[in-house]
């Protein structure tokens, strides 16, 4: 089974860092992913870490710890456009199949 | 554009009527996944199929089903529907048997009266 869990909303300023926080509990992890999605609109790709540590692309960064059960998002200088939904999803396997498993969604609101 | 197409964009319909949603993958994917997102629940794996063949179910009731054809569309079928099942559905594919990164279809938004 999985337990995958993030804060439902948060808010922040333009220009400023936020950090989305992501725990999980899962059975045969092999890798996370953070999507991003617009209200109403379909998830996009954003980041995958399968080992422990940074990965930076941009103004995103996504860090992972497997021992901890714990992944973070951190988006840099905040821009209006990224007030949206972040979705953090395990790749879990059962047997041979594995499933892309996602959390909520974080809510995120950036404020002028 | 993810380049993953999907139809209608909006389904309207009553309880325990049946519908078909449809899903064209990215050129070259050969994985199709479905998803249901409902505000309370997130995004809900249903189903995949992998070249034609169904390779992992999530929770996908019995009322629903789905196929994958030798173009690689794919279509959803939910049947005897509830209130309960008005979502917004999506579909991904991915070039890989796993859920490598998946590209998704802007959803069917399904109102259920």
């Amino acid at each position: 089974g999985q337990n995958i869990d993030q804060p439902t909303e948060m808010t922040a300023t333009e220009g400023a860092i936020v950090q989305i926080n992501c725990t999980y509990q899962t059975s045969g992890f092999n890798g996370l992913f953070w999507y991003q999605q617009h209200a109403g609109e379909a998830p996009t790709f954003l980041s995958y870490n399968v080992l422990d540590g940074l990965e930076e692309k941009g103004r995103f960064s996504s860090f992972l710890s497997r021992s901890k059960g714990y992944s973070y998002l951190l988006l840099k200088e905040l821009q209006m456009k990224d007030s949206a939904s972040y979705l953090c999803a395990v790749i879990e396997y059962g047997g041979s199949q594995g499933n892309l498993i996602f959390g909520k969604g974080t809510k995120l609101s950036v404020k002028p | 554009d993810s380049g993953v197409t999907q139809t209608p964009k909006h389904l309207i319909t009553a309880t325990g009527q049946r519908v078909t949603l449809r899903c064209s993958p990215r050129s070259g994917d050969l994985s199709v996944y479905w998803y249901q997102q409902s505000l309370d629940q997130g995004l809900q794996f249903l189903i995949q199929y992998y070249n034609g063949e169904e390779r992992a179910k999530g929770n996908i009731l019995e009322r629903f089903s789905a196929q994958q054809f030798p173009d690689l569309h794919s279509e959803l079928n939910l049947s005897s529907l509830e209130l309960g099942d008005s979502a917004l559905y999506f579909c991904a594919s991915s070039a890989a048997t796993g859920p490598e990164k998946l590209f998704f279809g802007s959803g069917t938004q399904l109102s259920v009266l």
